[in-house]
């Protein structure tokens, strides 16, 4: 089955560039989203289609897919932005994938 | 407003059958580009997709949990059911139901309920 690899975690400090990856089997053939699920709430999506952002998201959240890997960048990190963030695809053979999530800390 | 609530048992016994209802509002579960999916987390743990329906009722499961899952809908009522057999306490976690606008299986979940959440145990 197709699987999708995070880090646990990523720090960065306030104001920073926070850099989460994502890493699959030939990931820049397949489109991904990025989801943001702050404590209590459910899934937000903030980067679909892999650098296309829904209305309302920060143009400092940005995406990008090529080769075997997904990133997702935050600049000018904010409080705020202090979440767990998932990536997802399809894969024709498993179906919707959901990476094991990155915790990210504004510190 | 478009909106997904869940609702079903909160504790359920092994061996039990689980059903949970994803209840739509602001968008028709017949809508071309519409599609509603279930998505599980364990506490503390990873999303993990478990079923879609699409808006032609064509049916996309979870090949692990294949044999366990049915989704259907209602769109009368607007809701979509998930029945999961044979529950265990690894299957204790919050389901979520959540839309998908597009055409295409890689399009977003636009949309996700609260969660409901379900703790298996005697």
């Amino acid at each position: 089955s197709y699987e999708l690899t995070q880090p646990p975690s990523v720090s960065v400090s306030p104001g920073q560039t926070a850099t989460i990856t994502c890493s699959g089997d030939k990931l820049g053939d397949k489109y991904v989203c990025w989801y943001q699920q702050k404590p209590g709430q459910s899934p937000v999506v903030v980067i679909y289609q892999d650098t296309k952002r829904p209305s309302g998201i920060p143009e400092r959240i940005s995406g990008s897919n090529s080769g075997n890997t997904a990133t997702l960048t935050i600049s000018g990190t904010q409080t705020m932005d202090e979440a767990d963030y998932y990536c997802q695809a399809w894969d024709s053979s498993t179906g919707v994938v959901f990476g094991g999530g990155t915790k990210l800390t504004v510190l | 407003q478009v909106t997904l609530k869940e609702s079903g048992p909160v504790l359920v016994k092994p061996t039990e059958t689980l059903t949970l209802t994803c209840t739509v509002s602001g968008f028709s579960l017949s809508n071309a580009r519409m599609g509603v999916s279930w998505i599980r987390q364990p506490p503390g743990k990873a999303l993990e997709w478990l079923a879609h329906i699409y808006s032609n009722d064509e049916k996309s499961y979870f090949r692990s949990l294949r044999n366990r899952l049915t989704i259907s809908k209602d769109t009368a009522k607007s809701q979509v059911v998930l029945t999961m057999t044979n529950m265990d306490p690894v299957d204790t976690a919050t389901y979520y139901c959540a839309r998908r606008t597009g055409s295409s299986a890689s399009d977003p979940f636009d949309i996700w309920g609260q969660g409901t959440m379900v703790t298996v145990s005697s």
